[in-house]
C-alpha cells in the first residue's frame, strides 16, 4: 500500500528538549511539506522540501529545523527554541509539480510535559 | 490579512437535510483550490481540486463548485458518516507548493 506514515502518534516533549517527528512515504512524491495545525486555525506551513538535500522555510520556521537526504523521508525537528510547540503536526507529499495536489499522513499530537 | 475564510464555522444537520459550505479568498492569481475531509485526531482526505471558475467536481454526496472569489461545497442529503471537518486550501500563482488553508467548517450531522 502507498502511503505517508508518521510517528510517534503522541510525543512528550520536557522543557528545553529537541524532538524529532518522522514522516515516510512511499508514494515516489518529489515533494514534502510540513504543516502545525492549532485549534481554531487553519494548517500554517513550516517548511517544505522539493527535491532530496534541498528546503525552504515555510511561514512559521523559527524553532524548527528539517533534513531531507532521503527522497522517501523528511524528518521535523521541535527545537527548545520554540516556545509554544503544543500542536497537531502534520506531514503531506506532493508531486512536486503546480497544481498538483498534497496528501497528508495521519499527523503527530505534541504536548509539553 | 486572512486569504481564506470558511463559513460557518459549525454546521449541524439532521440526516437527509442538505446544506452548503462556504470558502471564500482573495488572492492575486488562483492556481488551484482544494478540499480536504478531516476526521477527529486525523490527516486531511483529499476530496476535491478545481481550477477555473465555473468547474464543478462531485463524489458520492459532495459537489464543489468554483468561482472567481469562493468555492462552495455542497451535501446533498447528508448521512451522520458525513460528519467531518471540512478543509478549503488555496494555491497562488506565484507560490509553489504553498497552499493556504482556511480555518475549516465542523459539520455534524445526526439521524
Amino acid at each position: 500500500d502507498g502511503g505517508i506514515t508518521q510517528s510517534p502518534k503522541y510525543l512528550f516533549r520536557k522543557e528545553g528538549q529537541n524532538v524529532t517527528l518522522s514522516c515516510e512515504q512511499n508514494l515516489n512524491h518529489d515533494a514534502m511539506y510540513w504543516y502545525r495545525q492549532d485549534p481554531g486555525q487553519g494548517l500554517r506551513l513550516i517548511y517544505y522540501s522539493q527535491i532530496v538535500n534541498d528546503f525552504q522555510k515555510g511561514d512559521i520556521a523559527e524553532g524548527y529545523s528539517v533534513s531531507r537526504e532521503k527522497k522517501e523521508s523528511f524528518p521535523l525537528t521541535v527545537t527548545s527554541a520554540q516556545k509554544n510547540p503544543t500542536a497537531f503536526y502534520l506531514c503531506a507529499s506532493g508531486l512536486g509539480q503546480y497544481q498538483e495536489t498534497q496528501y497528508f499522513g495521519p499527523g503527530t499530537r505534541l504536548l509539553v510535559l | 490579512e486572512d486569504q481564506v475564510t470558511q463559513s460557518p464555522e459549525a454546521l449541524r444537520l439532521q440526516e437527509g437535510e442538505s446544506s452548503s459550505l462556504n470558502c471564500s479568498y482573495t488572492v492575486s492569481g488562483l492556481r488551484g483550490l482544494f478540499w480536504y475531509r478531516q476526521d477527529p485526531g486525523k490527516g486531511p482526505e483529499f476530496l476535491f481540486t478545481l481550477y477555473s471558475a465555473g468547474e464543478e467536481k462531485e463524489k458520492e454526496r459532495l459537489k464543489a463548485t468554483l468561482t472567481k472569489k469562493e468555492s462552495f461545497l455542497h451535501i446533498t442529503a447528508p448521512k451522520p458518516e458525513d460528519s467531518a471537518t471540512y478543509l478549503c486550501a488555496v494555491q497562488e500563482t506565484d507560490s509553489w507548493g504553498k497552499l493556504q488553508f482556511g480555518a475549516g467548517t465542523q459539520v455534524v450531522v445526526t439521524p
